[in-house]
Formats: structure tokens, C-alpha cells, sequence
């Protein structure tokens, strides 16, 4: 399978407990974008990496959430001190840089998501 | 027919019917309008995107309509099938300085009956 894959895909844990998600992008691509989904709603944008570089962290949930990308391939997503609130489905989504002329748009590819259940 | 549900708006339809799914987007200025579709306990799976400077688009069995005077967007899917089942989101592509993301609208829940 060459699609991007998450890791776990469920984790129920503890409220106080830290939580560690990884994700692994399409091989050649290198941005990679974290997304939260609750129920009923779209996704909703947390963090973007090109390569190693996290570019936008500013829509991290609040400082407990944080993201690293060290070798610019896969990923992890790391919830500390977990809430109740932060139960959700975490995605994680890959694109590869310079899609289309003109925009800066280009299709990202999406994983099947970690759900994590907070107690 | 539509109706509101506790959580997402839903539309039922038939096996072989046309599906029309609405959305509107508040951003003038996102350059990209993309349809995913996401099955339950799956991650959203790209359909069809359009171009903000184009107002019909069409794919195998679906067609994008972009309305920008009214900032709507329509994505319909023709004879449809059960394995079309599942929720449907509008995404704007909106442009930040050097990069872009992805607002996602709220979703529409297909159920097509045989």
C-alpha cells in the first residue's frame, strides 16, 4: 500500500496521559499536514510541514499539542496532558510541492485517521 | 428528500437517482474548491476540484458547479450507487503566505437505498 498510513488507528488513554500519533506520507511527498475531526464536522487544520520545516503551528489547539517532522519523511503528532475535549479523530494528509501553475494549490492525500478516546 | 439531522445534514436517495449536494463557502479569495468523500472510519478521499476561475467541471459520473456570485458550490452525482453512501465535504484551498490549507466545510451525509 502506497497510500499515507497512521499509526495507531484507535487509542483510548487516560485524561492526564500523554499520547504520541505517527504518520507516514506517500514516499515522494513533502509537505504533510495534520488535520482534527470531530463528529460531524470536516476536518480542521492544525499544522503543515514542507520537508523538515513546520511553516504553520499557529493553529495547534494550544501548547499542549506539538508536531515533528526530524528527517522530513514521517511524522508525530504528540498530545500532552490530555483532555477529555481532545477526543477526535487526528488526521494526517500528504501533498508533493509545485502542484499546479499559478496557485499554490495541490490535492492532498489523506490517511485513515487515529481516533483517540480520552477518559 | 433533505433533512437536518442532530449533526449533519443528510440526503436519501434511490440507486440510480441524480445526487445534488450543496455547499457554501465564505472566501472570496480561495483559488481552488475540492469535493472529498469520507466513508465511515476512513480518512476524506479526493472526488473533483475546480478552479476559481471556472464554473463547471466534470469527472466520471460527478460535475462541480461554482456559483462565485453567491459563493456556492454543487457537486452532482449521476446514477447513483449504494457504494456512493457516505459524507460528503466542500474544502476552499485559501492561500497563506507561501503555503496553502484546506477549510472544509460542515458535510453532507449521501445514503442511497437499492
Amino acid at each position: 500500500d502506497t497510500g499515507v498510513s497512521q499509526d495507531p488507528r484507535h487509542k483510548i488513554t487516560k485524561r492526564g496521559q500523554n499520547v504520541t500519533f505517527r504518520c507516514d506520507p506517500i514516499s515522494e511527498h513533502n509537505r504533510l499536514y495534520w488535520y482534527r475531526q470531530t463528529l460531524g464536522q470536516g476536518p480542521e487544520f492544525l499544522t503543515y510541514f514542507q520537508n523538515e520545516a513546520q511553516l504553520e503551528k499557529s493553529r495547534l489547539l494550544s501548547d499542549r499539542f506539538s508536531a515533528e517532522r526530524p528527517k522530513g519523511s514521517f511524522s508525530t503528532l504528540e498530545i500532552q496532558r490530555t483532555e477529555q475535549g481532545d477526543s477526535a479523530m487526528y488526521l494526517c494528509a500528504s501533498s508533493l510541492a509545485g502542484g499546479v501553475a499559478g496557485s499554490s494549490y495541490n490535492e492532498q492525500f489523506f490517511g485513515p485517521g487515529t481516533r483517540l478516546t480520552v477518559l | 428528500g433533505e433533512s437536518v439531522g442532530l449533526h449533519l445534514p443528510t440526503l436519501s436517495v434511490q440507486e440510480g437517482d441524480n445526487s445534488i449536494i450543496n455547499c457554501a463557502y465564505s472566501n472570496s479569495a480561495s483559488d481552488y474548491f475540492i469535493w472529498y468523500k469520507q466513508e465511515s472510519g476512513k480518512g476524506p478521499q479526493f472526488i473533483i476540484d475546480i478552479r476559481s476561475n471556472m464554473d463547471k467541471r466534470q469527472g466520471q459520473r460527478v460535475t462541480v458547479l461554482l456559483n462565485k456570485t453567491v459563493k456556492h458550490l454543487s457537486l452532482q452525482i449521476a446514477a447513483t450507487q449504494p457504494g456512493d453512501s457516505a459524507v460528503y465535504f466542500c474544502a476552499e484551498n485559501r492561500r497563506n503566505s507561501g503555503y496553502s490549507t484546506l477549510t472544509f466545510g460542515k458535510g453532507t451525509m449521501l445514503l442511497v437505498s437499492p
